[in-house]
């Protein structure tokens, strides 16, 4: 069964810093990862995927994710975090006609 | 403009009452899909649509119902409302192995 799991409620990060928000995934087969975002008030935006390939993977607005297959991490990050990035953000990772997600990571960026 | 639309955005109801959530897509996309989001538990599938006229459950499809009679709809219907169900729910769609598009959610408080 597939599953993702985010150990973080809550990251806050200083504007300007790197920030990290972390993801583990547990599947039978080769993992198909996403992370999203939502803002307040509104729906889940793509961000970025992994399928095959790079174990760095480029994506919306700056961000990028890491693919780590022997610790099943797939992390998501930022060189430098923008207050805007303020947010709630969510891997997930799809298997059996369904996109199985975490229980999101809140992300706050302190001006 | 791409987009998922959901209608309505806010419901207040009453227990019993039955209600249909409306969801249309404007891509032409085979896949379609109803979650619910609730605190601490991220977004589980309630029912899922490969196609007009496939219609197969997610995660939680206890007391719900979807039809897909035409590609672009995917209404979620509550034929008798519990307050277990007051959540936000949230329809997407997308192309075959591409992300899925979000709508806006909707906002459901079932007295």
């Amino acid at each position: 069964a597939q599953s993702v799991a985010q150990p973080e409620d809550q990251v806050n990060v200083a504007e300007g810093n790197p920030l990290t928000v972390k993801c583990t995934y547990s599947v039978s087969g080769n993992p198909y990862l996403f992370w999203y975002v939502q803002y307040p008030n509104r729906g889940l935006q793509f961000l970025l995927k992994y399928i095959t390939g790079d174990n760095l993977v480029k994506g919306s607005y700056g961000f990028e994710a890491e693919f780590n297959k022997s610790q099943t991490s797939f992390h998501l990050k930022k060189p430098s975090a923008l207050v805007s990035d303020s947010a709630l953000y969510f891997c997930a990772v799809w298997g059996a006609n369904n996109l199985f997600f975490g229980t999101g990571t809140r992300l706050t960026v302190i001006p | 403009e791409a987009q998922v639309t959901q209608n309505p955005r806010y419901l207040i109801t009453v227990t019993g009452k039955k209600l249909t959530v409306t969801c249309s897509q404007n891509m032409n996309h085979e896949y379609m899909s109803w979650y619910r989001q609730d605190p601490g538990l991220g977004l589980r599938q309630i029912y899922y649509s490969m196609n007009v006229e496939v219609t197969d459950k997610g995660d939680v499809p206890e007391g719900y119902k979807v039809s897909r009679k035409e590609k672009r709809n995917f209404p979620l219907i509550l034929e008798s409302p519990s307050p277990n169900q007051t959540s936000l729910y949230f329809c997407a769609s997308s192309a075959q192995d591409q992300p899925q598009h979000f709508g806006d959610g909707t906002r459901l408080s079932i007295l």
